[in-house]
C-alpha cells in the first residue's frame, strides 16, 4: 500500500525558513518524481515544484522560484521542501504528492501538513 | 499558462442523480492531459480520472470522464451520498501545472 506521511508544519514568522518532508512507502520511490502541491485555508490546489526521480530535473511554480528549493533522498525514501524567505501568502496546507505520466498528474497524496506564516 | 474554469460553481443534486461537471481550458490541452481529483472535507485530493477519460485504480466505474481539445467533462452516472465532495480538475500537458478552482457537489 502506498503511504506517504507530511511533517514539518508549524507556525514561522514572516521572513523565516521551515522545512517540510514527506517519507514515503510502499513502492519504489527512486522510480518516479514526486511534487509539492498547496492549498490555503478554504481555497483551491496550486502545484508548486516536482522533482524528477534521480532528483536531475527540478520544476517550480513563480509564485516560490528562488525561495524554495525541493530535495530528494533516494536512499531515504524521503522527499523535502526547504521554504525561505516565507511571506503570509504562503500559509496552507502543504501535500507531498506522487507523479505519474509524461506532465505528471498525481496518483497518490499525503495527508498534508500545515505551515502557518505570521506574527 | 493554461486557466481551467469549472463550472458550476456548486451542484446540489439527490441521492440517484446524475451530476454533470465542466472543465473549461484557456486553450487545448496537449494530448488531453487532463485529470480529475476528489477531495472530502478534511482529506487529501484523490485521483479519480487522468488522461482525460481513464480511471484511477478502484475508482468506481460510475465516475467517467470525457473530452479534448479545451472542453472536458466528469459524470458521476448514480449520485451516493459519500460523493459530498468538491472536485478539481487539473492539465499537466504544458507547464506549469494548473487545477480548476473547484466544483462543490451538494448531497441534497
Amino acid at each position: 500500500e502506498v503511504q506517504l506521511l507530511d511533517s514539518g508544519g508549524g507556525l514561522v514568522q514572516p521572513g523565516g525558513s521551515l522545512r517540510l518532508s514527506c517519507a514515503a512507502s510502499g513502492f519504489t520511490f527512486s522510480n518516479y518524481a514526486m511534487s509539492w502541491v498547496r492549498q490555503a485555508p478554504g481555497k483551491g490546489l496550486e502545484w508548486i515544484s516536482t522533482i524528477d526521480s534521480s532528483g536531475g530535473t527540478i520544476y517550480y511554480a513563480d509564485s516560490v522560484k528562488g525561495r524554495f528549493n525541493i530535495s530528494r533522498d533516494n536512499s531515504k525514501n524521503t522527499l523535502s521542501l526547504h521554504m525561505n524567505s516565507l511571506r503570509a501568502e504562503d500559509t496552507a496546507v502543504y501535500y507531498c504528492a506522487k507523479a505519474r505520466g509524461y506532465g505528471y498528474y498525481f496518483d497518490y497524496w499525503g495527508q498534508g501538513t500545515l505551515v502557518t506564516v505570521s506574527s | 499558462e493554461i486557466v481551467l474554469t469549472q463550472s458550476p460553481g456548486t451542484l446540489s443534486l439527490s441521492p440517484g442523480e446524475r451530476a454533470t461537471l465542466s472543465c473549461r481550458a484557456s486553450q487545448s490541452v496537449s494530448s488531453n492531459y487532463l485529470a480529475w481529483y476528489q477531495q472530502k472535507p478534511g482529506q487529501a485530493p484523490r485521483l479519480l480520472i487522468y488522461g482525460a477519460s481513464s480511471r484511477a485504480t478502484g475508482i468506481p466505474d460510475r465516475f467517467s470522464g470525457s473530452g479534448s481539445g479545451t472542453d472536458f467533462t466528469l459524470t458521476i452516472s448514480r449520485l451516493e451520498p459519500e460523493d459530498l465532495a468538491v472536485y478539481y480538475c487539473q492539465q499537466y500537458g504544458s507547464s506549469p501545472r494548473t487545477f480548476g478552482q473547484g466544483t462543490k457537489v451538494e448531497i441534497k
